[in-house]
């Protein structure tokens, strides 16, 4: 079946600082990928569409310059939080599409900002 | 604009009992209708799936019928097992949305031996 990767499952980062999580699809390629935020005990909100090649489309209210998206390649999207705070700690969640429209979700990336 | 609305948690059931989550939704088309299940530090896995009306999902013991006069789709198990404590997510993808996933506020299911 379809995998999608994490990279790094777990994270810890200072305020202030920009770390970068990757997103792999590891047998298929993707033409699009989503990033979702999840809090504790909450549901997946929808950051934005990466589309490979192109720029991502941010939901309402996901600022752009804090959450960098690059889709370089038909496998591979990063989101980087650029100078993290501790209200940006949460699970981050990748998927991404096939031909057939399916989504296949990542395990997620747990971002701790002290 | 789109919107899926599911049963409160949390639930708690003994093992072997009947296991039922209520999802309702709207749509502005003909959405296909998906339920995820989220273990423990885990990210999502498609649990099941139905893209019509009337059609009827299932996997691993679950399943839930696509109801279009009722606008739900709940989620059934017969006989749940410990092993299946866990977070259900029900979810529409509205063919309109650019295959964007709308999902409901989740569901946690814990299961007593």
């Amino acid at each position: 079946g379809a995998v999608v990767s994490q990279h790094p499952s777990r994270v810890i980062c200072k305020s202030g600082t920009s770390v970068k999580i990757e997103c792999r699809s590891l047998d298929f390629q993707a033409t699009t990928m989503f990033w979702y935020r999840q809090f504790p005990k909450q549901s997946l909100m929808l950051m934005a569409t990466s589309n490979e090649g192109s720029k991502a489309t941010y939901e309402q209210g996901v600022e752009k310059d804090k959450f960098l998206i690059n889709h370089a390649s038909l496998t591979l999207s990063t989101l980087t939080v650029t100078s993290a705070h501790p209200e940006d700690s949460s699970f981050y969640i990748c998927s991404a599409t096939t031909s057939t429209d399916e989504q296949y979700f990542g395990p997620g990336t747990r971002l701790t900002v002290t | 604009g789109d919107s899926v609305t599911q049963m409160e948690g949390p639930v708690t059931l003994s093992e072997e009992a009947f296991l039922t989550i209520n999802c309702t939704y709207t749509a502005t088309g003909y959405p296909s209708l998906f339920w995820y299940v989220q273990y423990p530090g885990e990210g999502l896995q498609l649990l099941l799936k139905a893209t019509k009306a009337d059609d009827k999902g299932s996997n691993k013991g679950f399943e839930a019928t696509y109801r279009k006069e009722t606008t739900s789709f709940h989620l059934e198990k017969g006989s749940v097992q410990v092993s299946d404590s866990a977070v259900y997510f029900c979810a529409l993808s509205d063919p309109g949305s650019a295959r964007q996933l709308t999902f409901g506020s989740g569901t946690q299911l814990t299961v007593l031996p």
